[in-house]
This record gives C-alpha cells, sequence and structure tokens, in this order.
C-alpha cells in the first residue's frame, strides 16, 4: 500500500537555526499539507499546498515558515531561525483531491526539538 | 468557535468491552467528521468517517453516533482488543474552510487483558 513517508524521523537542532523536514507524498496526490503535534497537545494544521502554490494556512504559519515543492516527488517544511516552541512532532500529509471526504493520508512524522 | 472538544483523555477498558469517546463542536460550518487512530510512532490513520445528514456509520467493531442538535457525536469500539490500544482523535472539516482538518485533543485508549 502507498504511503507517505517523512525525513529525519528525528531532529535536533540549537535555536535560531534553519531546518527542513522532508516529506514524499503518495504518488498520484496533488493536494499536501503540513501538520504539528506538540507533545501532549492536539494535531494542529499549519499549511496546505496544491499547484506549487499554499491554498490556506494557519495563524501558526508565520514568516519564519515555508513550503515548497521542489521537484516531482518531496515537498519541504523549511522553518528559518527555530524557536523552542516549535519543538513538536511535525506531519506530512497527502490527498488525491480536495474534496471534504478525500482521506488525508499522513507520514509517520518527523520529532523536532529545538534546544 | 474552531475547536472541537474530545473526551475522556485517557481511557482504560477491559478485552471484550466497550469503549465510548466523545467529541463536540460549536461551529456549524463542519460538515464532515472523521476519526483518525494513532499508534505510538505513526502518523494518525483514517478509521472511520460520517457527514451529518447520518445519525450513524458502523464499519466493523467501530461505529459512530452523531446528534447534529447537539453538535456532538462519538466513536464507539465493541469488542475492544488490545491490539485497539492506541491514541483516537476526532476531526472535523469546514464547508469553505478549505481542506484543513481541525482536531479533538485526543483520547489514549488502553485495552487490557
Amino acid at each position: 500500500e502507498p504511503e507517505v513517508t517523512q525525513t529525519p524521523s528525528h531532529q535536533v537542532t540549537q535555536m535560531g537555526q534553519e531546518v527542513i523536514l522532508r516529506c514524499v507524498p503518495i504518488s498520484n496526490h496533488l493536494y499536501f499539507y503540513w501538520y504539528r503535534q506538540i507533545l501532549g497537545q492536539k494535531v494542529e494544521f499549519l499549511v496546505s499546498f496544491y499547484n506549487n502554490e499554499i491554498s490556506e494556512k494557519s495563524e501558526i504559519f508565520d514568516d519564519q515558515f515555508s513550503v515548497e515543492r521542489p521537484d516531482g516527488s518531496n515537498f519541504t517544511l523549511k522553518i528559518r531561525s527555530t524557536k523552542l516552541e516549535d519543538s513538536a512532532m511535525y506531519f506530512c500529509a497527502s490527498s488525491a483531491t480536495e474534496a471534504k471526504q478525500e482521506t488525508q493520508y499522513f507520514g509517520p512524522g518527523t520529532r523536532l526539538l529545538v534546544l | 468557535q474552531q475547536q472541537v472538544k474530545q473526551s475522556p483523555q485517557s481511557l482504560i477498558v477491559q478485552k471484550g468491552g466497550i469503549s465510548i469517546i466523545n467529541c463536540a463542536y460549536e461551529n456549524t460550518a463542519f460538515d464532515y467528521f472523521p476519526w483518525y487512530q494513532q499508534f505510538p510512532g505513526k502518523g494518525p490513520a483514517l478509521l472511520i468517517a460520517i457527514r451529518p445528514d447520518v445519525s450513524e456509520k458502523k464499519e466493523g467493531r467501530f461505529t459512530i453516533s452523531f446528534n447534529k442538535s447537539a453538535k456532538q457525536f462519538s466513536l464507539h469500539i465493541m469488542d475492544s482488543q488490545p491490539g485497539d490500544s492506541a491514541t483516537y482523535f476526532c476531526a472535523a472539516y469546514a464547508s469553505g474552510g478549505g481542506n484543513k482538518l481541525t482536531f479533538g485533543t485526543g483520547t489514549q485508549l488502553k485495552v487490557e487483558l
């Protein structure tokens, strides 16, 4: 069964450093998402992406965040200058269409720790 | 108003028992309600979903009950098994809200032998 993959599984960085989280969505999917889950809290939407542009973003997704689909397979989330409060599990997801009944498939996540 | 409230935070059920997780919402624009199951070290995976024009949906041992007037919905796991031990999230989509999922706070279910 096709699945969403994410690398790295764990990332430790110093505050103020840039990090890039990588995702390979399911190959025939067109809609891509990033969510995050701070330890012990709910999963929160960050951004959705379609046709090489952001469809929607949350208030969490400020100027420190950016997304990119640099080639036909990867989908990346960049945090320019990490803060302690960026420590969380980051999930990439993809779906075939934007229909609400369309399942979003989640990757296993990248655990980011900012020191 | 965008929140989905979920309870309980954790739940311990004996094998063979019924697990019940409840969610409530306020935003009447929410019109599709999936439940996700998450095992440790894995991302959330869709378990079952319901539209608000349906009061109940059953798939195997998993049933969603939906009360539109009360703006509440719940997941029932019949004949709970140790393999059901996971974190369960209710979620909601809003019409006109793009395709972002709004998640509840999660319920850690443990099914004991």
